[in-house]
């Protein structure tokens, strides 16, 4: 099946320091979604980007989604103690005819040091 | 409030059992997948519905049973041919418009004991 690649599994950084992860797919992709999973809880949705070359932000936070539709990355500005969790990736494959299926990358989990 | 129920939050299973986990949403949505999550593995499609009465296999359907008769239920069971079931898993639900994203569940906790 298709697969998701999400880099780097673990990030630690002291907060007011920035933070990226990265998502990579060997096929075109119809869209890519990212979620948060706090430690304890379970995936929240954060944002789906759907055109090629785009660019969508949360207040500190930046979605992009490559020019070929095969990358995306979630950039962090200042992190704060409140940004601590796993980031997911997920990725719907291009021509797929299951609506809404999703394959999910591994995961980046994000320490903050205060 | 809407959203998406998973019971129960924990469950230990003996070997050579069969467990229902249970998964409601009333958000309307067409839509419900069950994943398995383990550390460091992300998630994996175990099955999905996208209606009523038909349900597709993901990932790693072995050892697992699903049905949907009903929109808002979507109970999930870990059947004894499950040889490595303990984990966390997750129910989750979307729509039909352009940008919905997943809705989870809270999750249920399996261990084996």
């Amino acid at each position: 099946g298709q697969q998701v690649m999400q880099i780097p599994q673990y990030q630690h950084v002291q907060e007011g320091e920035d933070f990226t992860t990265y998502c990579n797919s060997s096929t075109t992709l119809s869209n890519i979604q990212w979620y948060k999973q706090r430690p304890g809880g379970h995936p929240v949705f954060l944002i789906q980007l759907v055109k090629s070359g785009e660019v969508k932000k949360q207040k500190r936070l930046t979605f992009q989604f490559g020019e070929a539709k095969k990358n995306s990355s979630l950039h962090i500005t200042a992190t704060q103690t409140t940004d601590v969790g796993t980031y997911f990736c997920a990725a719907a494959n291009a021509g797929g005819t299951s609506y809404g299926k999703l394959t999910f990358g591994q995961g980046t989990i994000l320490t903050v040091h205060p | 409030d809407g959203g998406i129920t998973q019971s129960p939050k924990y469950l230990f299973r003996k070997e050579g059992q069969n467990v229902t986990l249970s998964c409601e949403q009333n958000l309307n949505h067409d839509a419900m997948y069950w994943y398995r999550q383990d550390p460091g593995q992300g998630l994996r499609l175990i099955y999905y519905s996208q209606i009523v009465n038909d349900f597709q296999k993901g990932d790693i359907a072995e050892g697992y049973s699903v049905s949907r008769e009903k929109k808002e239920s979507f109970p999930l069971t870990v059947t004894s041919a499950q040889k490595n079931p303990t984990a966390f898993y997750l129910c989750a639900s979307t729509g039909m418009m352009v940008g919905d994203g997943y809705t989870f569940g809270s999750g249920t906790r399996l261990t084996v004991v």
